[in-house]
């Protein structure tokens, strides 16, 4: 069964890059045809999806998003990442990694990480 | 594509039956999916494509609904059913949306 767990720093400076890597075990990230994807969810609030990326590298990402979004993969160390530039105390978030099952073109998050608490402050 | 749960929060009984809704803002046939968030936890999806059980959710979840009106039953609910409940469209695969969420109180 796939497992992921996020990691990263827990406090970013507001104007800095927050940057979060998913490590992906109990299955490649390349099999499957899975896309990866995070979501993030503010304090007491709802979620917000922020993109998803292939193991083939291409991304796509929430138009809605105010912040710069970028999301990779590194298919040797079998995960992936995001960063978030400029970041702003708006981007204060649970921030989760989860795995896409696209079934007849339907796509549902089948698989989460535990979730990771970003903090923006100075 | 906006996606509205309703109600917003819910008060039951351990046995009572529970419906919670979702009504997107144009049709998105049956590309909707819910999950469960207990408190202090990641959600979990529970029901995919409207109404299919994703393996190893009991069978007391259901799901219906297709077009713009969708519907999330929990039959007979039990102690660890409470918990918060999200909608999720993938109709727009480019701007995948949710539900603001239904909090499922004791």
């Amino acid at each position: 069964q796939v497992q992921l767990q996020e990691s990263g720093p827990g406090l970013v400076k507001p104007s800095q890059t927050l940057s979060l890597t998913c490590t992906v075990s109990g299955g490649s990230i390349t099999s499957g045809g899975y896309y990866w994807t995070w979501i993030r969810q503010h304090p007491g609030k709802g979620l917000e999806w922020i993109g998803y990326v292939y193991h083939s590298g291409n991304a796509y990402y929430n138009p809605s998003l105010k912040s710069g979004a970028a999301i990779s993969v590194d298919t040797s160390k079998n995960e992936f990442s995001l960063r978030l530039s400029s970041v702003t105390a708006a981007d204060t978030a649970t921030y989760y990694c989860a795995r896409v099952s696209r079934i007849s073109g339907n796509y549902c998050f089948d698989s989460w990480g535990q979730g990771t608490l970003v903090s923006v402050s100075s | 594509i906006q996606v509205t749960q309703s109600p917003s929060s819910l008060s039951a009984s351990v046995g009572d039956r529970v419906t919670i809704t979702c009504r997107a803002s144009q049709s998105i046939g049956t590309f909707l999916n819910w999950y469960q968030q207990r408190p202090g936890e990641a959600p979990s999806l529970l029901i995919y494509s409207s109404s299919t059980l994703q393996s190893g959710v009991p069978s007391r979840f259901s799901g219906s609904g297709s077009g713009t009106d969708f519907t999330l039953t929990i039959s007979t609910l039990q102690p660890e059913d409470f918990a918060t409940y999200f909608c999720q469209q993938s109709f727009s695969t480019l701007s995948i949306t949710f539900g603001q969420g239904t909090r499922l109180e004791i």
